[in-house]
């Protein structure tokens, strides 16, 4: 099947910095990818939706000045968690579709980021 | 906005048993998609299906669209099945966004 590759893994920073979450489609070329963030217990819950060579649309409550998306070509879109907060610890992971619904979402190995 | 309800919330099997996890939904969909999550939180889609039903080895998914529901069964169970299975929907009609289930932690016992 289609592989997303999302990196890294973990990564733990400091209050305050900023990190950047990448997510690749290696074979397919992803019109449209999501970026999804879950707390403990908790189910997925969708942050913002990419597409390529467009703004991305955020869902209500999450911040596009903090969670800045960019998709910049069909294969690589990324999400940098700005000016980090313990509370913006969690595990993201992002999905890549190639097309309509009718599409299956592909997901990436999601990130578990950790701030200190 | 569709809601996803899933039971039940935990299961505990023993190898080799017949295993059964139930979805509902509360808005006409297109299709609907099963994952799998491990213990590392990465996920696995499973199937996506918008009618009837899907084998793939020992994973079996059917879905009835007139009573907003599905069931995916693992036959033969073993311990390597242990993960949370999440089902999902798009938030509604036409749209590519999903909604996800709270997942069901499946643990399959030696």
């Amino acid at each position: 099947g289609a592989v997303v590759s999302q990196h890294p893994s973990w990564v733990i920073c400091k209050s305050g910095t900023s990190v950047k979450i990448e997510c690749r489609s290696l074979d397919f070329q992803a019109t449209t990818m999501f970026w999804y963030r879950q707390f403990p217990k908790q189910s997925l819950m969708l942050m913002a939706t990419s597409n390529e060579g467009s703004k991305a649309t955020y869902e209500q409550g999450v911040e596009k000045d903090k969670f800045l998306i960019n998709h910049a070509s069909l294969t690589l879109s990324t999400l940098t968690v700005t000016s980090a907060h313990p509370e913006d610890s969690s595990f993201y992971i992002c999905s890549a579709t190639a097309g309509t619904e009718y599409t299956e979402a592909f997901f990436g190995q999601g990130t578990r980021l950790t701030v200190v | 906005k569709n809601e996803v309800e899933q039971s039940p919330q935990n299961l505990t099997a023993q190898e080799g048993e017949f295993i059964t996890i139930n979805c509902s939904y509360s808005v006409g969909i297109s299709a609907l998609h099963w994952l799998q999550q491990h213990p590392g939180g990465g996920i696995v889609s499973l199937f996506m299906l918008s009618s009837g039903k899907k084998k793939h080895g020992r994973l079996i998914a059917t879905i009835n669209i007139q009573e907003k529901h599905s069931s995916l069964h693992i036959t033969a169970s073993h311990p390597r099945d242990s993960a949370v299975y999440i089902c999902a929907v798009p938030t509604q009609g036409g749209s590519e966004k999903l909604v996800f289930g709270k997942g069901t932690k499946l643990t399959v016992n030696p």
